[in-house]
C-alpha cells in the first residue's frame, strides 16, 4: 500500500552503462515528477508529466529520457552514465498540475552511484 | 539573488526550546509556499502549507510576509524527533515551477 514506490532503491553501475529507474503511484494523481538531489542536498526538478503528457523539461542532458506509459507510472532511463549523475533521484506525484497547492508525495528515492 | 534562500544551519537547539527559521524568495510572482521536512537519507515530506494569514499546526507555526518576501517556520517545545532538514518550497505562478530551498538543518539536543 505504498503511495509512491520507486525501484531500485540503490543502484551502483559503471560509467557508460544505461540504466532505468521505475516509479509507480497508486494515489490516483494526475501529475508525476522526477527530482534530482545532489551531494549538496539541492533538490532540483528534472521532468514533470501530467496525464502522460510532458509538462516540464528542465535543462537536463538528453541522455535522460522519461517515459510515462500511463498516469500511474513514470520511468526514467539514463544512457551513457557519467560520474556526475551520481545522486539521489526522487519520484513524486501531486493530484493535478495545480501549482503545488496540494504539495507533493515523494517516493523513497533511488540512490544512484556511478563508478 | 537565488530564487529561494535558506540559512543552511545547523541550528543546535536544546530540547524544549523554541526555534524559528526563515526562507526568502526572490520572485514576487510566487504563489504557493510550503515547508517540507527531510530526515537523513529519506524522502522529503510535506510538513505544512503556508497561508497568507499564517497558520498553525500543533507546535508548528508558519508565516508569510509578502512585502518582505519571506516565509518563516516556528517550532515550539522542540522534541528530539524534530531533528531534520527543513526545506522551504515556493511555487512561481509564471511558469508553474516549484523551487526547493537547500534546507535548514536542525539538531535538537537532549
Amino acid at each position: 500500500d505504498t503511495a509512491v514506490s520507486q525501484t531500485p532503491k540503490y543502484l551502483v553501475t559503471q560509467m557508460g552503462n544505461d540504466k532505468s529507474i521505475k516509479c509507480e503511484q497508486n494515489l490516483g494523481h494526475d501529475t508525476m515528477y522526477w527530482y534530482k538531489q545532489d551531494s549538496k542536498k539541492f533538490l532540483k526538478i528534472m521532468f514533470s508529466y501530467n496525464n502522460k503528457e510532458l509538462i516540464i523539461n528542465e535543462t537536463v542532458p538528453n541522455r535522460f529520457s522519461p517515459k510515462s506509459p500511463d498516469k500511474a507510472h513514470l520511468n526514467l532511463h539514463i544512457n551513457s552514465l557519467e560520474l556526475g549523475d551520481s545522486a539521489v533521484y526522487f519520484c513524486a506525484s501531486s493530484p493535478t498540475f495545480n501549482r503545488g497547492r496540494d504539495g507533493y508525495t515523494f517516493g523513497s528515492g533511488t540512490r544512484l552511484t556511478v563508478v | 539573488r537565488k530564487e529561494v534562500e535558506q540559512d543552511p544551519g545547523p541550528f543546535n537547539v536544546p530540547e524544549g526550546a523554541t526555534v524559528a527559521f526563515n526562507c526568502t524568495y526572490s520572485n514576487s510572482a510566487s504563489q504557493s509556499f510550503f515547508w517540507y521536512r527531510q530526515d537523513c537519507r529519506k524522502e522529503p515530506k510535506l510538513l505544512m502549507s503556508v497561508y497568507s494569514s499564517g497558520n498553525e499546526d500543533g507546535r508548528f507555526t508558519a508565516q508569510l510576509n509578502r512585502a518582505s518576501q519571506y516565509i518563516s517556520l516556528l517550532i515550539r517545545d522542540s522534541k528530539l524527533s524534530d531533528s531534520a532538514t527543513y526545506l522551504c518550497v515556493v511555487n512561481v505562478r509564471r511558469d508553474d515551477k516549484i523551487i526547493f530551498g537547500k534546507g535548514t538543518r536542525l539538531h535538537i539536543l537532549p
